[in-house]
């Protein structure tokens, strides 16, 4: 199975701020499937981005994903408030679907 | 956009069975694939498997020996056992809209295995 490695493990950052989370596949992801997700502390996850760039419905324009093959990138433009929370990569181009260790962001 | 609920006993003897339904509503069961994935307390995500309305399904191998998913259309709902569970079984079960995409989630049930 393809192992997905997460960096940073925390991300101390201040609102307004860029925040740039990063996911390493262990092989190839095919076709570019890989989504991020967002989770709160006693919630469920909630889907940001699919096939690497394309964001889920109702997902501010801040967060954007890119890469392409055992590297990518969810960035957040600009930390809002709320954006303070981990973030979790997820493959899903080869069975079974994976996810990274998750990137906590939080404030600084 | 559909709602997910699941629902199933809290705490599960070691070498039992875990059953967990969940129930859609908002949309037909029979539209969408659908998952179940779990998290340990603190820790990270782990897919379990997938149905579709046809019966057909996908596990995953570390837990396929295990694992049963089925669905019944009749009442919109899908359903989980996990036979043989031990400790390392214990946490929040989520169902998920999607077949390895999870769209759409329930807000999880936490199951404890613990005599």
């Amino acid at each position: 199975e393809i192992v997905l490695t997460q960096s940073p493990g925390t991300l101390s950052l201040s609102p307004g701020e860029r925040a740039t989370l990063s996911c390493r596949a262990s092989l190839t992801v095919s076709s570019s499937y890989l989504a991020w997700y967002q989770q709160k502390p006693g919630q469920a996850p909630r889907l940001l981005i699919s096939g690497a760039s394309s964001r889920a419905t109702g997902i501010p324009d801040r967060f954007s994903g890119s890469g392409s093959g055992t590297d990518f990138t969810l960035t957040i433009s600009r930390l809002e408030p709320e954006d303070f929370a981990v973030y979790y990569c997820q493959q899903y181009g080869s069975s079974p679907p994976t996810f990274g260790q998750g990137t906590q962001v939080e404030i600084k | 956009q559909v709602q997910l609920q699941e629902s199933g006993p809290g705490l599960v003897k070691p070498s039992e069975t875990l059953s967990l339904t969940c129930t859609v509503s908002g949309g037909s069961i029979t539209s969408y694939f659908w998952s179940w994935i779990r998290q340990p307390p603190g820790k990270g995500l782990e897919w379990i498997g997938y149905i579709y309305y046809s019966g057909t399904t996908n596990y995953n191998p570390s837990l396929k020996s295990r694992v049963t998913i089925s669905v019944d259309t009749s009442k919109n709902q899908f359903s989980l056992n996990l036979s043989s569970v031990t400790a390392a079984d214990t946490a929040v079960y989520y169902c998920a809209r999607g077949v390895s995409v999870a769209a759409d989630w329930g807000q999880g049930t936490l199951v404890t295995v613990s005599s």
